[in-house]
């Protein structure tokens, strides 16, 4: 079946823009996740979705980011105002539940160039 | 949170055995540990989950001694194509919420 897509793969946009990055999760699955990825680091954990509610959003960085899932399927991140420390891979992930230590899915990810 | 270290890079060859080693020390009675392995621009990938003991699958063996402070991820007889990042994740007491280190950058030479 049709693995987790992500659009577009790649987004160049200059510093004050807004940009939104998309996510299509696995048919089904109820819980979606975002990360972002710095260059030789390890995904950093952003938000996650339970259905259309984010059930925990600890991991945005400020108010600028804000992420939305309105039918419980696509899932939208937005970035207003980029900064160039935003640049990053932005990856998203579904699972089937959400439970605990659930396998997550990813996504190929979105690479964000702010010049 | 359960803290993991695993070493930052490895060399093999083709052919042989790798072993990469994390440590857990503060892991949970709950946690499980699990594996993943990330490609140049993709994803990370599922490889392998357990909780005590010995766990295979058709892509790696993952080795848990009784006191759980350590875990170590066999890949057999790799291939260029095993070139990749691998991640010991340990749960977080309840959490659904994975939490990734830096990795082991793994090359396998020719």
């Amino acid at each position: 079946g049709a693995g987790v897509s992500q659009t577009p793969s790649n987004k160049v946009t200059e510093k004050g823009k807004y940009v939104e990055l998309r996510c299509d999760p696995i048919s089904g699955h109820t819980a979606l996740y975002w990360y972002r990825q710095s260059l030789g680091q390890g995904p950093e954990f952003l938000i996650y979705f339970q259905g259309t509610g984010a059930a925990d959003d600890s991991g945005l960085p400020n108010d600028r980011f804000f992420a939305v899932r309105p039918e419980g399927s696509v899932s939208t991140l937005k970035i207003q105002r980029t900064e160039r420390g935003d640049s990053a891979v932005y990856l998203c992930a579904s699972s089937p539940v959400g439970g605990e230590q659930e396998t997550q899915y990813f996504g190929p990810g979105t690479r964000l160039l702010v010049l | 949170l359960a803290k993991t270290t695993q070493p930052i890079s490895m060399d093999s060859y083709e052919g042989q055995e790798v072993n990469i080693t994390c440590s857990h020390n503060n892991i949970a009675t709950n946690d499980y540990i699990t594996w993943y392995q990330q490609f140049p621009s993709q994803g990370p990938r599922f490889i392998i989950q357990g909780y005590k003991t010995k766990v295979t699958n058709e892509v790696a063996s993952l080795f848990i001694p009784a006191d759980r402070k350590s875990s170590t991820l066999s890949l057999p007889r790799v291939s260029l194509s095993d070139t990749a990042v691998y991640y010991c994740l340990v749960g977080s007491g309840g959490s659904y919420i994975p939490t990734f280190g830096r990795g082991t950058s793994l090359i396998v030479h020719p």
